[in-house]
């Protein structure tokens, strides 16, 4: 069965510093994406980054950058310059082609301190 | 272009009662996942669907939750005589197509409390 582990259970950052949330999956499917998803305090799930798995190049959006390890299956979502605004729950996700749902993390609570 | 829209966005039930919960998908989209999030957990996927038809309901309770995707309006997931352990967030997600890539998108979710 496929499985997403998110290791880090909660983390506090100084603001303007660079945050690193961790992510590794166990799947066997050749063809995969991988998400990340914030969720503020609101409760809404915000998109953030997307990586296909025959993608060469790591994804970027703005501040965030997915530190692709294809070979450790490890899907690491990096935040540069972090805000306080950056302050909430991070979900990694995976999708597998061979099947239609999106398996998800546990989450990382993210607390940026001013 | 209105995204993907849920409503009510908050319900409070007593145990015993329905809940009904609605999604409305992106504009051309006729592809309905349904995905429920306890406290402090990620989403768990419950129910996939395309137009009048449930392609994947591998994750959905046997018991007392149903799901539909009419030809014309939006999707509904049914929980009948609901239980305290129902309550959690309720997302919706729709896509255009069955293999997703990157085109998934969630709505704002919906918070069901049994009391």
């Amino acid at each position: 069965a496929q499985k997403i582990t998110q290791t880090q259970p909660g983390m506090f950052v100084q603001e303007k510093e660079a945050v690193t949330l961790d992510c590794t999956y166990d799947t066997s499917d050749p063809s995969y994406g991988l998400f990340w998803y914030k969720q503020p305090s609101s409760g809404e799930m915000i998109f953030l980054i997307y990586q296909g798995s025959y993608d060469q190049q790591n994804a970027t959006e703005g501040r965030y950058s997915l530190n692709f390890q294809k070979a450790r299956k490890s899907a690491n979502l990096v935040i540069s310059a972090s805000q306080l605004g950056d302050s909430a729950m991070y979900f990694c996700a995976v999708y597998m082609d061979s099947n239609y749902q999106l398996i998800w993390g546990a989450g990382t609570k993210l607390i940026i301190k001013p | 272009n209105a995204g993907v829209m849920q409503n009510p966005r908050h319900l409070v039930r007593r145990r015993g009662q329905e809940a009904r919960l609605r999604c409305s998908p992106m504009k051309g989209h006729s592809h309905v996942y349904w995905y429920r999030q306890l406290p402090e957990e990620g989403l768990k996927f419950m129910v996939y669907l395309q137009k009048e038809n449930i392609i994947d309901e591998s994750g959905m309770p046997k018991e007392r939750f149903s799901a539909e995707f009419p030809k014309e309006g939006p999707s509904i997931l049914r929980i009948q005589q609901v239980v305290r352990g129902d309550s959690a967030a309720y997302f919706c997600a729709s896509s255009s197509r069955g293999n997703i890539g990157n085109t998934i998108y969630f709505g704002e979710g919906s918070w069901l409390t049994v009391v």
